[in-house]
């Protein structure tokens, strides 16, 4: 049982390449969700998927755009990377209660 | 939406010492308080959560305390341990969604030995 699966881990972007995050749950969980951190701002909502075939805006999604798959993916994709998009962006999923969290992948866009 | 409050944001206390932090949220209606553990360089990990219509709930050394009229809640660490060392994040969802968490901004707990 993998649980929440982030792929990739690291990735340096050159400003205006763009990038697809990947991420896959076994966990049969309805909602899925991606969040970025920042020092000293906590976890910040980009997108989410409250079930299969819906997705909608959090509380940061400018330059973001996600697509659920199906209910297992929920990938999260840069169009155009800016340097204000360095951040470690956290995958994570649930079925009415807490979140199981992915390893993260960690961002730099020079 | 929900706006979470967390405090304090740096928090430094003695090995055997307990640890409280304390969260306020906006939402009335949030009815689902978790709350996390993030140890350097890894993933949140989800460390006790209490609904609304309970006050209290212990699992061992740690516990969650709710005040609905006050909208707040703490996180209680007993008999702290170096290992406790770590980031503590709470959320709350807004609304009458499990979904969506909003969370605090993180509190650095150090246990010194």
């Amino acid at each position: 049982n993998a649980g929440v699966t982030q792929t990739p881990k690291f990735q340096v972007l050159k400003t205006g390449q763009s990038m697809t995050l990947q991420c896959a749950q076994d966990m049969n969980h309805n909602s899925m969700y991606w969040y970025r951190q920042d020092p000293g701002m906590g976890l910040r909502l980009i997108y989410y998927s409250a079930s299969e075939g819906t997705t909608d805006k959090g509380e940061v999604p400018n330059g973001y755009n996600v697509s659920r798959l199906n209910k297992r993916e929920f990938s999260l994709r840069l169009e155009s990377a800016a340097p204000s998009q360095t951040s470690v962006y956290f995958c994570a999923s649930s079925e009415f209660g807490g979140y199981t969290f992915g390893s993260g992948t960690r961002l730099t866009v020079v | 939406g929900e706006n979470v409050e967390q405090h304090p944001s740096t928090l430094s206390v003695q090995e055997g010492d307990s640890a409280v932090i304390k969260c306020t949220y906006s939402d009335s209606a949030s009815n689902y308080f978790p709350w996390y553990k993030q140890e350097l360089g890894k993933r949140p990990q989800l460390i006790i959560d209490i609904r609304s219509n309970v006050g209290e709930k212990k699992d061992q050394r740690i516990a969650v305390t709710l005040n609905k009229t006050a909208k707040h809640f703490s996180l209680h660490i007993t008999e702290t341990q170096p290992e406790d060392s770590a980031v503590y994040f709470c959320a709350a969802p807004g609304g009458t969604s499990y979904g969506k968490l909003t969370f605090g901004q993180g509190t650095i707990l150090t246990v010194h030995p």
